[in-house]
């Protein structure tokens, strides 16, 4: 069985650009959770999608927003990129998204703003 | 909103057993412990969880407290793959928020 795959792996931006990221989740798997890692703050939750539709949300602003297609695959975007955004972006699934569940994580997408 | 504290680093030898402890002392009721480790340049990878009971797997237990406000995570037999830094993170049932903690750097030493 596959495992969660987010694309690119790697990204470099300019301040004020746009970034879309991809998370394919394992496949079954209806729920699609994102998370920010920094040296700084370390993991921070940012939302969680469920059948299409944005079930929680963590303390970020709206400029980091997402979605969930039919199939489960989720994307996330950040607009008007700051330095502050450069992290590791990682995306995790997981059957319904209970609290009781395992987690599956992808490897990340390394952003780097410039 | 209730969060863990673990320490920074910790020091194991290769063969030995590793308690890596947490304190979540303002736990709610419903939130499940759970566990998982990041090796460098990958996503983490689950270990265990719990919510009141001492639970076991092939890859380690983890030991509540009865009161909840702390557990420990058992590694029986420490390997060099055991290095990692481990999290201790909070899942609430309401809302399936997630709290983490700042993880524990676990150095294995052969």
């Amino acid at each position: 069985k596959a495992g969660v795959t987010q694309t690119p792996r790697y990204l470099i931006k300019t301040r004020g650009q746009q970034v879309t990221l991809s998370c394919s989740p394992i496949s079954g798997h209806r729920s699609v959770s994102w998370y920010q890692q920094t040296p700084g703050q370390g993991l921070q939750f940012l939302f969680e999608y469920f059948s299409e539709t944005q079930r929680n949300k963590g303390n970020f602003p709206g400029r980091f927003s997402g979605r969930q297609f039919s199939n489960s695959r989720s994307e996330m975007n950040v607009s008007t990129l700051e330095l502050g955004d450069s992290a590791l972006y990682l995306c995790a699934s997981s059957l319904e998204g209970r609290a009781n569940e395992k987690l599956f994580f992808g490897s990340g997408t390394q952003l780097s703003v410039l | 909103d209730a969060k863990t504290t673990q320490p920074n680093s910790m020091e194991s030898n290769e063969e030995e057993p590793v308690h890596l402890p947490c304190n979540h002392s303002t736990i709610s009721g419903t939130d499940y412990i759970h566990w998982y480790r990041q090796l460098p340049s990958q996503g983490p990878e689950y270990v265990i969880h719990g919510l009141t009971s001492n639970v076991n797997n092939r890859m380690a237990s983890l030991a509540i407290a009865e009161d909840r406000k702390s557990s420990t995570l058992i590694l029986h037999r420490a390997t060099l793959r055991d290095a990692a830094v481990y999290y201790c993170i909070l899942r609430a049932q309401n809302n399936n928020d997630m709290r983490f903690g700042a993880g524990t750097r676990l150095t294995v030493k052969p």
